[in-house]
């Protein structure tokens, strides 16, 4: 099955500095990459997402990659804010028409922004 | 548009009860699908429901079952709770081909 792997598991970043969080995936089947973000006693929401037939997309101050090649995918959150101070899970699926998928996390990033 | 509601938000059981916990997926949403979340094993995957039909299953013992109905509602129970088995508990829904999974709230439950 799929395994994925999310790198690093703790980021202290200072407030306006970028920060990258790397995701590896085993599975080339794999087609679909979304990003979750959970605040402290929150659900995972959706941040952004990444399907295998492109190579980055971005939005606002968020932007993911995708090497298919590699197998990795990147989150890049740029003029960071104390707001985006959270977990966040990379996950992986493959998304076939009409069937139903399962998402698998990796273990998470805890992103701090200090002031 | 109403969100995906789980029911109930805590729940405190006692070694070897049973459990059931409800799932109300986003409306028109057909895939459900459910995920343990533990501080020490992260988000593992229990299984996913598509048009009442479980489509996957994680690595999770006979002790955990679940169900979706025609409104694409979806229960899981656990019986025999163990210790464990303390946990959040997280449905998603989709449309089931497109991503896009939204989660729910979870909900708490607590095994002592």
């Amino acid at each position: 099955g799929e395994n994925v792997e999310q790198h690093p598991s703790t980021l202290s970043v200072q407030e306006g500095d970028s920060a990258v969080i790397k995701c590896t995936y085993s599975d080339s089947a794999s087609n679909y990459f979304p990003w979750y973000k959970q605040e402290l006693g929150k659900r995972p929401q959706l941040i952004i997402d990444i399907r295998s037939n492109v190579g980055e997309k971005k939005d606002q101050r968020i932007a993911v990659t995708l090497n298919k090649t590699a197998k990795h995918f990147s989150l890049h959150i740029t003029e960071t804010q104390p707001e985006d101070s959270a977990v966040y899970f990379c996950a992986a699926t493959t998304l076939n028409t009409g069937t139903a998928s399962k998402l698998t996390f990796g273990t998470g990033t805890r992103l701090q922004v200090t002031l | 548009k109403a969100g995906v509601t789980q029911t109930p938000r805590y729940l405190i059981k006692t070694r070897g009860q049973q459990v059931t916990l409800s799932c109300s997926p986003i409306s028109g949403h057909r895939s459900v699908s459910w995920y343990q979340q533990t501080p020490g094993q992260g988000l593992q995957f229990l299984f996913e429901y598509f048009s009442e039909t479980q489509r996957n299953k994680g690595n999770f013992p006979g002790r955990f079952s679940g169900r979706q109905f025609s409104n694409s509602r979806s229960e899981m129970n656990v019986s025999t709770l163990e210790l464990g088995d303390s946990a959040l508990y997280l449905c998603a829904s989709s449309l089931g081909q497109g991503g896009g999974y939204t989660f729910g709230s979870g909900t708490r439950l607590t095994v002592v």
